[in-house]
């Protein structure tokens, strides 16, 4: 199975801030990642898919690069409703496997 | 708009049998295939099992393999998860979610709580 790393799993930032989450796999997936937004309560939420497409209605204040086993993920200037849990999932291989999550809190 | 709909959950007593469902509308459903994702209250996210758009291929996580059976009724626009022999880790929130690319999750229900306890 890949596995999947997060770094930080939590981190606090305020208004305005520019946000790096990063995404580790245990072995090359080319581009299949995807960067998920969950905020408290709800379902999870696609944001990015193979690694850098921006979803249809997502803001462009959030960025994905990264290819073989290194990703990131940025908010550029992180806004009040950004409050949430990122997580990363790989879709290379089947399990497809998720990264453990990074919450992020607004200081 | 594309929307899922789970239901079904519940509690029940280890060992014991539910049966998830999951009605899609605002798509056309055989174009689409599914997922169940599930999450345990306070973790993170767990895929558990995949069906191609006729059913035809399927996939599971180890976890579940031999105890969950996932299967569709495209016309109906419904996904189903039997889930035997339940066990106390199998609490959790079970979302259904569709994907375009293959194990990419495009789409959520609002997903259906399964607890197992006695």
């Amino acid at each position: 199975d890949i596995q999947m790393t997060q770094s930080p799993s939590s981190l606090s930032a305020s208004v305005g801030d520019r946000v790096t989450i990063t995404c580790q796999a245990s072995q090359d997936i080319s581009n299949f990642l995807n960067w998920y937004q969950q905020k408290p309560g709800r379902a999870p939420k696609l944001l990015i898919s193979d690694a850098s497409n921006l979803e249809t209605g997502v803001p462009s204040r959030f960025s994905g690069s990264g290819s073989g086993t290194d990703f990131t993920f940025t908010i550029s200037s992180l806004q009040p409703e950004d409050l949430a849990t990122y997580y990363c999932q790989q879709y290379d291989n089947v399990p497809f496997t998720f990264g453990p999550g990074t919450k992020v809190d607004i200081k | 708009e594309v929307q899922l709909v789970e239901s079904g959950g519940g509690l029940v007593q280890p060992g014991g049998s539910l049966r998830l469902s999951c009605a899609a509308s605002g798509l056309t459903f055989n174009s689409y295939e599914m997922n169940w994702v599930r999450q345990a209250p306070g973790k993170g996210l767990e895929w558990v099992s995949y069906i191609s758009r006729s059913g035809g291929t399927i996939y599971y996580a180890d976890s579940v393999k031999g105890r969950f059976t996932i299967s569709r009724d495209n016309a109906k626009n419904s996904l189903y998860l039997q889930m035997n022999s339940l066990r106390a880790e199998d609490t959790a929130v079970y979302y259904c979610a569709g994907d375009v690319d293959t194990g990419s999750f495009d789409f959520w229900g609002q997903g259906t709580l399964v607890t197992v306890s006695s």
